[in-house]
């Protein structure tokens, strides 16, 4: 089956670790993209992938990093430096340019 | 960068009832995506549209480009269609980015 996957599910770390969240498609899709949300709110870009190698900014990421070695894999690391981890991650994926996105089942990340 | 806005915030609907939920955008787009998040988190995407209006069984979206509006509709609601509605965007001049509004929770009672 073709889709987008994330783990895991549910994430509890303590204040002041890194943690990586990983997305895998098997789409063949050459963009990817991560998501916070967080109650009441709209989904916020934290950072995207037209092709790998290369990754961009997206509107919230500073205390963020990402690496894009493969087409398949975008992993998201939430690093120490975020001051409000605590939220829901969603992964995403689209044929490049074309806005119809694919999305993973979320992973959701609880810093204690 | 658009900006998009959606009405209701939260619905409440007994089942049977036609739903009606609205989403407004401040620049012209190329298309438009209406989207559905299960309580469990997970998006599926509803609709990509860029003029006219689309129907998939009982739900229906309609856009209208001068207006810079969009609706979607259910008809003969049902529990299982409780859920939150998005509506997304692309950023202004790209196609592949998307804006997000903050979302329409429906809840359908029996």
């Amino acid at each position: 089956d073709g889709g987008i996957t994330q783990s895991p599910k549910y994430l509890f770390r303590k204040e002041g670790q890194n943690v990586t969240l990983s997305c895998e498609q098997n789409l063949n899709h050459d963009a990817m993209y991560w998501y916070r949300q967080d109650p009441g709110q709209g989904l916020r870009l934290i950072y995207y992938s037209q092709i790998v190698n290369d990754f961009q900014k997206g509107d919230i990421a500073e205390g963020y990093s990402v690496s894009r070695e493969k087409k398949e894999s975008f992993p998201l690391t939430v690093t120490s430096a975020q001051k409000n981890p605590t939220a829901f991650y969603l992964c995403a994926s689209s044929i490049a340019g074309i806005s119809e996105q694919f999305f993973g089942p979320g992973t959701r990340l609880t810093v204690l | 960068k658009n900006e998009v806005e959606q009405s209701p915030q939260n619905l409440t609907a007994q089942e049977g009832e036609f739903i009606t939920i609205n989403c407004s955008y401040s620049v012209g787009i190329s298309a438009l995506h209406w989207l559905q998040q299960h309580p469990g988190g997970g998006i599926v995407s509803l609709f990509m549209l860029s003029s006219g209006k689309k129907k998939h069984g009982r739900l229906i979206a309609t856009i209208n480009i001068q207006e810079k509006h969009s609706s979607l509709h259910i008809t003969a609601s049902h529990p299982r269609d409780s859920a939150v509605y998005i509506c997304a965007v692309p950023y202004g001049g790209s196609q592949g980015n998307l804006i997000f509004g903050k979302g329409t929770k429906l809840s359908v009672k029996p």
